[in-house]
């Protein structure tokens, strides 16, 4: 299994401003992904963050809006750029060993965007 | 297209009770099904994965079964407590491409005493 740790665990913010959030991980992991929750869904793939090069995005999302950083195997961060008050969600990060294996996720940091 | 439907939307129901939840996909070709659960505020924490061989799989008082065949899983919730509320998360994923699996908006349960 693996431990993770997202800050801030959440926050409120102006519209037009940007926020990182950063994820921990307690052991190398392969596969790290940042997620979207918006209120009432289920969760959406934002990104695939890879260790050393660019983050893989899915459709409707953009390395402008959400920038994506991976230095290590153990941590990543994701940027919300230019808030406006629909980015409100909780953005949780995912990681995988494999495949086959499950994903464990953060506890999530839920965003406000006023 | 890949889809997870889950049913009921919502359930409420008295502490110990047991209840079922359905997940149904359309994921294809099929690798794994995995439940979750959510606490409100929380991750997802996995309950169960079965891959295409497995029918059944338990984890104390949640049980979930898989038939391939028909695209249907289930999980099966027994004396069920007050901290078994949460959100219950259906998630399939497909052999070979991406890793990127396919979630069900997910059934929320609420456990009265």
């Amino acid at each position: 299994s693996a431990v993770i740790s997202q800050k801030p665990s959440r926050d409120i913010c102006q519209r037009g401003t940007s926020l990182t959030i950063q994820c921990q991980v307690d052991s190398q992991v392969t596969m790290m992904f940042w997620y979207r929750q918006q209120p009432g869904q289920s969760l959406t793939l934002i990104a695939t963050a890879n260790q050393g090069s660019e983050a893989t995005y899915e459709s409707g999302f953009v390395i402008d809006k959400f920038p994506i950083s991976r230095p290590n195997l153990t941590f990543s961060t994701l940027t919300v750029s230019n808030m406006s008050p629909e980015d409100s969600s909780i953005y949780l990060c995912s990681v995988g060993y494999s495949s086959t294996d499950t994903q464990y996720f953060g506890p999530g940091t839920r965003l406000t965007v006023l | 297209k890949n889809q997870v439907e889950q049913s009921p939307q919502s359930l409420i129901i008295l502490e110990g009770k047991n209840c079922t939840l359905q997940c149904n996909y359309t994921v294809s070709p099929f690798s794994n099904l995995r439940w979750y659960k959510q606490d409100t505020g929380r991750g997802p924490v996995s309950l169960t994965i079965m891959t295409f061989s497995e029918n059944t799989k338990s984890n104390g008082r949640y049980t979930a079964t898989l038939d391939a065949d028909t695209k249907q899983s289930s999980l099966h919730i027994t004396a069920s407590q007050l901290s078994d509320s949460a959100s219950y998360i259906c998630v399939v994923s497909a052999i070979g491409g991406s890793y990127i699996p396919t979630f069900g908006r997910g059934t929320s349960l609420i456990v009265h005493p």
